[in-house]
């Protein structure tokens, strides 16, 4: 079956540095990829969802200018947490589509960053 | 907007007993519908999905769901519960038009001995 990875699986950093987070999708091309956040103990909220080659497009409410997005090839997508703080740490997981219309999502297997 | 909602926050469930969670939805049309399963600080896996057809889907483990449309329900279902299954189930629309996929609280699940 499709798999999609992250990398890092965990990453600590220190408040006001830049985490960048990999999302790959190691069998299949993913026109479509989706970036989530998951808080301890609750459900995972859509932050933005990034198409190859255009800009992502962004929930509301979510700062774009702190959570750069790119989606530069098929199979890369990467997900830029900037000037970091604690109230930034959560899980974050990343999906992919592997076309239009396609109607399921592979999740990779999340990143846990921890801001002190 | 379409959502979806699950009742129960968390439920307990003896070793080898019955097993139904409950999965609400509010969307115009006939979804996509998902469930998955989440074990402590693992992403997600994909339990089953019902795009359309027979109503009753089967899917991994053991489980099966149920779309009703009549109730807007979608409940999955397991007729004996292993303790490997204690984990966080989130149930999942995706909207045909936005291929947004909005997630429920989830329920997490207990298995005592």
């Amino acid at each position: 079956g499709a798999v999609v990875s992250q990398h890092p699986s965990w990453v600590i950093c220190k408040s006001g540095t830049s985490v960048k987070i990999e999302c790959r999708s190691l069998d299949f091309q993913a026109t479509t990829m989706f970036w989530y956040r998951q808080f301890p103990k609750q459900s995972l909220m859509l932050m933005a969802t990034s198409n190859e080659g255009s800009k992502a497009t962004y929930e509301q409410g979510v700062e774009k200018d702190k959570f750069l997005i790119n989606h530069a090839s098929l199979t890369l997508s990467t997900l830029t947490v900037t000037s970091a703080h604690p109230e930034d740490s959560s899980f974050y997981i990343c999906s992919a589509r592997d076309g239009p219309g396609a109607d399921t999502q592979y999740f990779g297997p999340g990143t846990r960053l921890t801001v002190l | 907007a379409q959502s979806v909602t699950q009742p129960d926050i968390h439920i307990t469930v003896s070793e080898g007993a019955s097993l139904e969670l409950r999965c609400n939805y509010s969307y115009g049309a006939t979804p996509y519908l998902f469930w998955y399963v989440q074990s402590p600080g693992q992403g997600l896996q994909l339990l089953l999905k019902y795009f359309s057809g027979d109503t009753l889907v089967q899917g991994i483990k053991g489980f099966e769901a149920e779309f009703k449309r009549s109730q807007s329900s979608f409940n999955l279902r397991k007729p004996s519960v292993h303790w490997s299954d204690a984990a966080e189930y989130f149930c999942a629309v995706v909207d045909t038009g936005g291929f947004k996929t909005i997630f429920g609280a989830g329920t997490r699940l207990f298995v005592k001995a």
